[in-house]
């Protein structure tokens, strides 16, 4: 069975500063790990995906994650936050990158920025 | 292009009662899965409709069902409503093959069973 542990459910940083948001999955096929994030009031939209090519993936916004299978990590990163940044962020899992694969999603994490 | 749209937006209903919640895939993706998302967690998946049949299932008891119409626009039900069914229900559509296999997300039907 998959499952994915997001660490921490809220990440508070300030304006600027790095942003470093924790998964660990476990699967006992090789995965394909997503991030999503949920604005307030909005459905999920895929920041990025690893697939198995390159095991550091860049995103949209700024956003990366490199898959790390000696940890069993996929941490997600950004150099600088925005105010635009805050949202919730779900880590995922597949067996499969494909439209007829189920997603497992994390608990979330919550990121607030300060000003 | 529309994206993925769902209806109604908010629901309250109250134990006991039934619900159908709509979905409408973007323009030519023939896939479409079900997934709850209850306060403070991450989605979990109830099941997939692919060419109008369920294709798989999460673990989610016989009073969720589901339909898929020839327009690939989708329908979940809740039967017996319980309190625990209040959630937000996202459906995500996707085309086989298509753009490597990216779901794409609606904004949600949030559902108040009171």
């Amino acid at each position: 069975a998959q499952s994915v542990t997001q660490l921490g459910s809220h990440v508070s940083v300030s304006e600027g500063a790095l942003v470093l948001l924790r998964c660990n999955y476990s699967s006992s096929v090789p995965p394909y790990l997503f991030w999503y994030v949920q604005y307030p009031n909005q459905g999920l939209q895929l920041l990025l995906k690893y697939t198995s090519a390159a095991t550091l993936v860049k995103g949209i916004n700024g956003f990366e994650a490199e898959f790390k299978k000696s940890e069993t990590s996929f941490h997600l990163t950004k150099p600088s936050a925005h105010m635009s940044d805050a949202a919730e962020y779900f880590c995922a899992v597949s067996e499969r990158y494909s439209s007829a694969s189920k997603i497992i999603f994390g608990s979330g994490t919550r990121l607030s920025i300060r000003p | 292009d529309a994206g993925v749209t769902q209806s109604p937006t908010h629901l309250i209903k109250t134990r006991g009662q039934q619900v159908t919640l709509r979905c409408s895939p973007k323009s030519g993706h023939d896939t479409v899965s079900w997934y709850q998302q209850a306060l403070g967690q991450g989605p979990q998946f109830i099941f997939q409709y692919y060419e109008e049949e369920e294709r798989q299932r999460g673990n989610f008891p016989d009073r969720f069902s589901g339909h898929q119409f020839p327009n690939y626009s989708s329908e979940l039900n809740v039967n017996a409503l319980l309190l625990g069914d209040s959630a937000l229900y996202l459906c995500a559509g996707a085309g086989r093959g298509g753009r490597g296999g990216e779901q794409f997300f609606g904004p949600g039907t949030r559902l108040t069973v009171l």
